[in-house]
């Protein structure tokens, strides 16, 4: 069964940093593209950042593009996202997702989110 | 960016009603195009992948269609368990995006 856990979410002050992770399995991690989408308390779903198969390549939203940094252990199935310089507009909870295998940046398969609050 | 424009906000119908939601790309997507259901408190479910193809494990009631800026997603028959927020995403290029949501509900 494929399966996707977040952990790493809490509460940090304005200006700190926290490290989110998403542990994989069920399927061949090295040959998936994974994302991270977010979701503010009782808003619609915003795409953070996304990182291809190897790791070679990264891409992120407007919104957090020299703050936040997408990588990936592909020996520990594991995806990361560094999160610098959080607002209190980054609070969220955030999501990684699986890339469709031959879907271009369409996702399959979702973790049960983890919780960011910044907040004084 | 390429802004996904969802309509209508929200939706209630009955058991058994036909249910179509519309999303509105403001450039053309190749048809990279996908739908998920959201309930709450849940993590969001691909639904339709590729604008009309149908997720494996998905009822068939679920469908989509259209191409380059205009697309549907049409449930056919509405059950109780479609209750939920929907949502379009576009993947042509980055960033990618999504369309703000349509809330499904029964009456």
């Amino acid at each position: 069964e494929v399966q996707l856990v977040e952990s790493g979410g809490g509460l940090v002050q304005p200006g700190g940093s926290l490290r989110l992770s998403c542990a994989a399995s069920g399927f061949t991690f090295s040959n998936y593209a994974m994302s991270w989408v977010r979701q503010a308390p009782g808003k619609g779903l915003e795409w953070v950042s996304a990182i291809t198969t190897s790791g070679g390549s990264t891409y992120y939203a407007d919104s957090v593009k020299g703050r936040f940094t997408i990588a990936r252990d592909n020996s520990k199935n594991t995806l990361y996202l560094q999160m610098n310089s959080l607002r209190v507009e980054d609070t969220a909870v955030y999501y990684c997702a699986k890339v469709r295998h031959g879907s271009w940046y369409l996702f399959d398969c979702w973790g049960q989110g983890t919780l960011v609050t910044v907040s004084s | 960016d390429i802004q996904m424009t969802q309509s209508p906000s929200s939706v209630s119908a009955s058991v058994g009603d036909r249910v179509t939601i519309t999303c509105r790309a403001s450039q053309g997507t190749s048809n990279w195009l996908a739908w998920y259901q959201q309930k709450p408190g849940k993590a969001p479910k691909l639904l339709i992948y590729a604008a009309s193809s149908l997720q494996s494990g998905v009822p068939s009631r679920f469908s989509g269609s259209g191409s380059g800026t205009d697309f549907t997603l049409t449930i056919s028959s509405l059950q109780p368990e479609d209750f939920g927020t929907y949502y379009c995403q576009q993947a042509n290029s980055f960033p990618l995006t999504f369309g703000g949501g349509t809330k499904v509900e029964i009456k």
